[in-house]
């Protein structure tokens, strides 16, 4: 099974603050990366792809990908209450395979 | 609307009693696959399928089978279930098999007693 590593554990920050949620993998190959948020009691959804280094923006959601160091990370601005929820980093490693983070929670303070 | 339907939300069983998970969607996606999902482990894929016919086993996939007659529907069958597989299951589906916008059911949450 491919590593895919959330490390952090609860991220709690105050109304309107940045979250900021690391990934770090350990497959050189994959090639495409998402962040799922998944409510509690709910199905994930997909939230940002990304597939070359950099960053990419998506309203209030920016994810940044850096290949060499093998990370992909996912900043939440101007955060609200209901961006509260379990954010999962997934990667896709070919032979039509996903590869799930075990997610970290955030919970937004009004 | 787009959806991917699995049925039971919720089912409570006992050790050994065959039971099937149903799951369909209504977009035409040629890739599903399931998944369990337990806390602490994240999401883990069981089976996929990457069309009619065509199934492959993914990480945890002892204990579970599948099929693929109709592009549609992918039910999960435990043939013997066990307590280990007490667990929270979600089916999903995709255009472009893991590369793409992977869509998930409302999941089905498995107690075996």
């Amino acid at each position: 099974q491919k590593e895919v590593e959330q490390n952090s554990g609860p991220l709690s920050v105050p109304e309107g603050a940045i979250a900021s949620l690391n990934c770090t993998y350990s497959d050189r190959v994959s090639q495409s990366f998402f962040w799922y948020r998944q409510y509690s009691g709910k199905s994930p959804e997909l939230i940002m792809s990304i597939y070359s280094n950099g960053d990419k923006e998506d309203g209030r959601f920016t994810a940044q990908l850096n290949k060499a160091s093998q990370y992909v990370s996912l900043l939440i601005r101007d955060s609200q209450p209901s961006d509260s929820a379990t954010y999962l980093c997934a990667l896709y490693y070919g032979n039509n395979r996903l590869a799930f983070g075990k997610g970290n929670q955030v919970v937004v303070i009004p | 609307e787009a959806q991917v339907t699995q049925n039971p939300r919720y089912l409570i069983t006992v050790t050994g009693k065959k039971l099937t998970v149903t799951c369909s969607q209504n977009m035409n996606h040629e890739y599903m696959s399931w998944y369990r999902q337990d806390p602490g482990l994240g999401l883990r894929q069981i089976y996929y399928s990457m069309n009619v016919e065509v199934t492959d086993k993914g990480d945890v996939p002892e204990g579970y089978k599948v099929s693929r007659k109709e592009k549609r529907n992918f039910p999960l069958i435990l043939e013997s279930p066990s307590p280990n597989q007490t667990s929270l299951y979600f089916c999903a589906s995709s255009l472009r098999g893991g590369q793409g916008k992977a869509f998930f059911g409302q999941g089905t949450r498995l107690t075996v007693v």
